[in-house]
């Protein structure tokens, strides 16, 4: 298994305060990424990485910002959070690899932190 | 504007037999296909893939078919077991100029029944 840890993997909390996601990976791959999902939306990406303090946004980015300062941690920040922010959070890694013209990228997931906004 | 779709939320087999989980996409630009598979309360588990220069690969019982003139790729499991049962995500990668995103479709729930 992709050495990727989250944290919390559980938080509750309030409408308008802020909230901030860790996730750690020990793999030292060049690329993370951060997706929600919810029921009958599958996965979506909301920011991602593809270096140190290189980050960039993914479709569904409004109301969150990150921050990558060391490779091995991404951070997901909800300045204030809203209820329609609940969902299962999902960090993910990839190496980015290549086979000639085709891409052959990989992405691996960490185990996930259920949001709760009331 | 959904680029990547599993049409069927859910799919029930018997142990033993096959079980076919489908996947259309939309962006021709696609040039990777992945398969991942989800417990509840667990990350998506990376399952198998497909480049597109390829119209089939295998894993132990797990295939991909990719058709890109139908822009159609399924995932075959040979034998199903109950152990299978869980959420299957289908993804797709435009390459190295999309630095790697994937688009997900939003899922087929397996069950295979004993």
């Amino acid at each position: 298994d992709a050495g990727i840890t989250q944290s919390p993997r559980h938080k509750v909390t309030e409408t308008g305060t802020p909230v901030t996601l860790r996730c750690h990976q020990t793999e030292n791959h060049r690329y993370m990424y951060w997706y929600r999902q919810d029921p009958g939306h599958g996965l979506r990406l909301i920011h991602y990485s593809y270096g140190v303090k290189d980050t960039d946004k993914g479709e569904v980015s409004d109301g969150y910002s990150v921050s990558r300062s060391k490779t091995e941690d991404f951070l997901l920040t909800l300045e204030s959070a809203t209820s329609s922010q609940t969902s299962v959070y999902f960090c993910a890694i990839s190496e980015s690899g290549t086979s000639g013209d085709q891409s052959t990228d990989t992405q691996y997931f960490g185990p996930g932190t259920r949001l709760t906004v009331l | 504007d959904q680029q990547v779709k599993q049409n069927s939320p859910s799919l029930s087999v018997q142990e033993g037999r096959i079980s076919i989980l489908n996947c259309d996409y939309t962006n021709s630009m696609f040039d990777y296909f992945l398969w991942y598979k989800k417990y509840p309360a667990e990350g998506p588990t990376f399952l198998i893939s497909i480049s597109s220069i390829k119209d089939k690969n295998e894993d132990g019982r797990f295939t991909v078919f990719l058709n890109k003139s139908a822009k159609h790729l399924s995932l075959h499991i040979v034998p199903s077991q109950p152990g299978d049962s869980a959420v299957y995500f289908c993804a797709a990668s435009a390459g190295g100029g999309s630095n790697y995103k994937l688009t997900f479709g939003k899922g087929t729930l397996l069950t295979v029944n004993p």
